[in-house]
């Protein structure tokens, strides 16, 4: 089955308790891309990978780092959370010429 | 940059009914996609529907299509025979065409279904 699968699902934690949020799709997609959802303001981009090795930033990276070591995985990094970084934290897959995007079931961050 | 507007935080619909959820957005690009999205109670983001700007027809999937309005830059869907099960959370988003470009969201509007 086609999906993009992201772990863990719920996370509670402290300020300063660095955290990884893995993210990987069996789609052989080289777009991959995170989000984060807020109330009232819809999902924002954080960061994306147009493939291997190659990442940029979205429209709100600080305080996130990610890495593309492998075509199928995406991790979201952590190094020092903070309280303002507790929301809902999807990731998505596409083609790079597909109109689509895949997204993953999302992981509910918390951060006290 | 481009923005997408959903002016509609709450609709509520009667089951069987029909309602119609707006989008409006903002671009210079004249080659983008369009879509709805759809997040249930279980927070995944299901895709609805999409229209490639450059296609003058507008997309239809079983009981939702929309009415897509490209110099009036708007966007609007509408769910036929309203269920139950259509109650969520519903997103507007926008993409220019490109290898890079990202997924501008609105900002949602939450759709009840009563009996």
């Amino acid at each position: 089955e086609a999906q993009v699968t992201q772990n863990p699902r719920y996370l509670i934690t402290v300020t300063g308790k660095k955290l990884t949020v893995t993210c990987s799709q069996n789609m052989n997609h080289e777009y991959m891309s995170w989000y984060r959802q807020d109330p009232g303001l819809g999902l924002r981009q954080i960061y994306y990978s147009m493939n291997v090795e190659v990442t940029d930033k979205g429209d709100v990276p600080e305080g996130y780092k990610v890495s593309r070591k492998e075509k199928r995985n995406f991790p979201l990094i952590l190094e020092s959370p903070s309280p303002n970084q507790t929301s809902l934290y999807f990731c998505a897959s596409r083609r790079t010429g597909g109109d689509t995007q895949y997204f993953g079931p999302g992981t509910r961050l918390t951060v006290l | 940059a481009q923005t997408v507007t959903q002016s509609q935080p709450e609709m509520s619909v009667q089951e069987a009914e029909t309602v119609t959820l707006s989008c409006t957005y903002d671009t210079s690009e004249s080659d983008y996609y369009l879509f709805w999205y759809k997040q249930p109670p279980s927070r995944q983001m299901i895709l609805v529907i999409r229209q490639e700007a450059y296609k003058q027809q507008n997309a239809t999937e079983n009981r939702f299509s929309v009415n897509f309005q490209k110099a009036a830059k708007s966007f609007s869907l509408k769910i036929s025979d309203s269920q139950l099960g259509d109650a969520a959370m519903y997103f507007c988003a926008y993409r220019r065409a490109g290898t890079a470009s990202k997924l501008t969201f609105g900002t949602g509007t939450r759709l009840q279904v009563t009996l």
